[in-house]
């Protein structure tokens, strides 16, 4: 089974409307973190938000929210009033175990490519 | 915040030579470092996890013996693709772990390097 699942390969959302990016995850640890990502066409890997499997509330980070559904184990990423700068290929990943344990190590979903239309 | 820098951003070789991508932690200690490899419209595939000090850890399915890594320094760690063909082509990206962060800053990705061989 994959580890992360991103079902949307595409997204279009307008300009300064909100866009939900779903992704799901399939692990058997208590003690993860999940991470998005946001890659550009320049390629660089940005830091979006990170959700840690303790965290009682859903992470947030300016524009960015995470609508943490732990049963469900989904960690979909929410983007409000999006701006056409948005417009790029997101990434949700997770890191399983704890960081002390050596388990440091990401792996990602295929990701979504987002377009910000006028 | 953290910076992770990677050497060359850009490099093509004839097929048949070998190049070399250094990674570099800026202004963190960096012991432990991943290397990715991504290709076009893909996610990234961790290729190697690599401890400064002791041999890489890598991936099944990555020929270690190809794809030299050294990690020599708690800075720098170095990814060698020997004897290139055509198909390594890819995007190749590290990440560096900063171990005295958990949480969404334990990882600093580089801007990635795109080697293309001809």
């Amino acid at each position: 089974a994959q580890k992360i699942t991103q079902t949307q390969p595409g997204m279009f959302v307008q300009e300064k409307e909100a866009v939900t990016l779903d992704c799901t995850y399939d692990t058997s640890d208590q003690s993860y973190g999940l991470f998005w990502y946001k890659q550009p066409s320049s390629g660089e890997m940005i830091f979006l938000i990170y959700q840690g499997s303790y965290d009682e509330q859903n992470a947030t980070e300016g524009r960015y929210s995470l609508n943490f559904q732990k049963a469900r184990k989904s960690a979909n990423l929410v983007i409000s009033a999006s701006q056409l700068g948005d417009s790029a290929m997101y990434f949700c990943a997770m890191r399983e175990g704890s960081t002390t344990g050596g388990g440091n190590k990401l792996t990602f979903g295929t990701g979504t490519q987002l377009k910000v239309e006028l | 915040g953290a910076v992770v820098s990677q050497h060359p951003s850009r490099v093509i070789c004839k097929s048949g030579t070998s190049v070399k991508i250094e990674c570099r932690s800026l202004d963190f200690q960096a012991t432990t470092m991943f290397w990715y490899r991504q290709f076009p419209k893909q996610s990234l595939m961790l290729m190697a996890t690599s401890n400064e000090g002791s041999k890489a850890t890598y991936e099944q399915g990555v020929e270690k013996d190809k794809f030299l890594i050294n990690h020599a320094s708690l800075t720098l760690s170095t990814l060698t693709v020997t004897s290139a063909h055509p198909e390594d082509s890819s995007f190749y990206i590290c990440s560096a772990r900063d171990p005295n962060r958990r949480g969404p800053y334990e990882q600093y990705f580089g801007p990635g390097t795109r080697l293309t061989v001809t």
